[in-house]
């Protein structure tokens, strides 16, 4: 079964601080790579994509990619407490061409003042 | 421009009666996608549109559960008879192109008594 592994947390950081989430996947044949953002209640918000090796920059954000290792994760510089929330990782099923995602669990992040 | 919306936000019912959910996608979105995530699980994929066809229902749980989308525009959930372990909340999501960005909505509360 594909699965998407991420620590349930909490992830507790101070104001100013780097929050580093991390996500394994099992899937070798996933091609697309994405971080959502839920607060409690609400949708599960687009924050970050990405489809190659490396690291890819978006303002406080910045998600690495190694693809060799299956491994996903997210920087978040100067964490804000509006930055708490839960986090989720999702990766695209290889063996399909439908664009369907294979989530993790999330990981909860609070960002103390 | 309109989000994804769904229909009710919240549902409670007993064991055996019928419900249905409605999602309707941005306007546009020729993909709509059902998802699902159940207490203490990750969300879970249960099928994928393009316009009105079921391009893959691979995540449907059961013959219980029955998803149309006629005329390619909003599409329904229907559970019917619903059991207890269908409890969860269903999310709604929709893209323009099948590897584009997915917009979810706020998601139904279902709880089955």
């Amino acid at each position: 079964q594909k699965e998407v592994e991420q620590n349930s947390g909490p992830l507790s950081v101070p104001e100013g601080a780097i929050a580093s989430l991390n996500c394994t996947y099992s899937d070798r044949g996933s091609q697309s790579f994405f971080w959502y953002r839920q607060y409690s209640g609400k949708s599960p918000e687009l924050i970050m994509s990405i489809y190659s090796n490396g690291d890819k920059e978006d303002g406080r954000f910045t998600a690495q990619l190694n693809k060799a290792s299956q491994y996903v994760s997210l920087l978040i510089r100067d964490s804000q407490p509006s930055d708490s929330a839960t986090y989720l990782c999702a990766v695209t099923d290889g063996s399909s061409n439908t664009g369907k995602l294979i989530f993790g669990q999330g990981t909860t992040l609070q960002v103390k003042p | 421009e309109a989000g994804v919306t769904q229909f009710p936000s919240h549902s409670v019912i007993e064991k055996g009666q019928t419900v249905t959910l409605r999602c309707d996608p941005i306007s546009g979105h020729d993909n709509l996608y059902w998802y699902r995530r159940v207490m203490g699980k990750e969300i879970k994929f249960l099928l994928h549109f393009v316009k009105e066809s079921k391009q893959d229902e691979s995540g449907m749980p059961n013959n219980r559960f029955l998803a149309e989308r006629t005329g390619g525009t909003y599409s329904t959930l229907k559970v019917q008879p619903a059991e207890l372990e269908d409890s969860g909340v269903y999310f709604c999501a929709s893209s323009q192109d099948q590897g584009g960005r997915k917009f979810f909505g706020p998601g139904t509360r279902l709880t089955v008594l």
